[in-house]
């Protein structure tokens, strides 16, 4: 039952473009969400993260999107940089409990 | 201020044997949470402490164990390894209830069950 879903394994931009990465949740008690980078042979680093009473929040270079009617959000990297060729993990929680992880979606920023 | 630690960082094992590894978090923190990650289904929630307690736990078979010390320092025991047991264990702490408080995690154990 995987209540977070990044259908996308993989997704390949170029340089000084957008990069939009999805997620999709099913558990409409989520409250939070979050995302997470990972790079090859380190943990994941937490990236950006969002309340369900927002719908919109922006940090630098990357903003996260909620659309809860629709159970989506996304995380929008502009510009994107080769140095953000990673894999992205969304993640959700309810109520300040257990995190729930996505399957990741791995970053290529071409240069 | 140091991050969260993992050792072993590798680990060979066959299968039947019984592995134990160990997270330090980050000073301060009291919640501490494993995952297991296997190619394609991302980071699958194992268990979490806080102050020597289980407060959560994921849908994994009962080899798969865990405890917390007084020192917050933490470690998950498998027994009876499996092939499939095959994978990436991350543990991450933060400072309190981990599903709103941002985790950092350590870089991992990977442990290979031949």
């Amino acid at each position: 039952d995987q209540q977070v879903k990044q259908n996308s394994p993989s997704l390949s931009v170029q340089e000084g473009r957008i990069s939009i990465l999805n997620c999709d949740y099913t558990n409409s008690m989520f409250d939070y969400f979050l995302w997470y980078k990972k790079y090859p042979a380190e943990g994941p680093t937490f990236l950006i993260s969002i309340s369900s009473i927002k719908d919109k929040n922006e940090d630098g270079r990357f903003t996260v999107f909620l659309n809860k009617s629709a159970k989506h959000l996304s995380l929008h990297i502009v510009p994107s940089q080769p140095g953000d060729s990673a894999v992205y993990f969304c993640a959700a929680s309810a109520g300040g409990f257990k995190t729930i992880f996505g399957a990741g979606t791995r970053l290529f920023v071409k240069a | 201020k140091a991050g969260v630690t993992q050792t072993p960082r590798y680990l060979i094992k066959t299968r039947g044997q019984q592995v134990t590894l160990s997270c330090s978090p980050i000073s301060g923190h009291r919640s501490v949470s494993w995952y297991q990650q296997t190619p394609g289904q991302g980071l699958q929630f194992l268990f979490e402490y806080f102050s020597e307690t289980q407060r959560n736990k994921g849908n994994f078979p009962g080899r798969f164990s865990g405890r917390q010390f007084s020192n917050s320092r933490s470690e998950m025991n498998v027994s009876t390894l499996e092939l499939g047991d095959s994978a990436l264990y991350l543990c991450a702490s933060s400072f309190d209830r981990q599903g709103t408080d941002t985790q950092y995690f350590g870089p991992g154990t990977r442990l290979t069950v031949l």
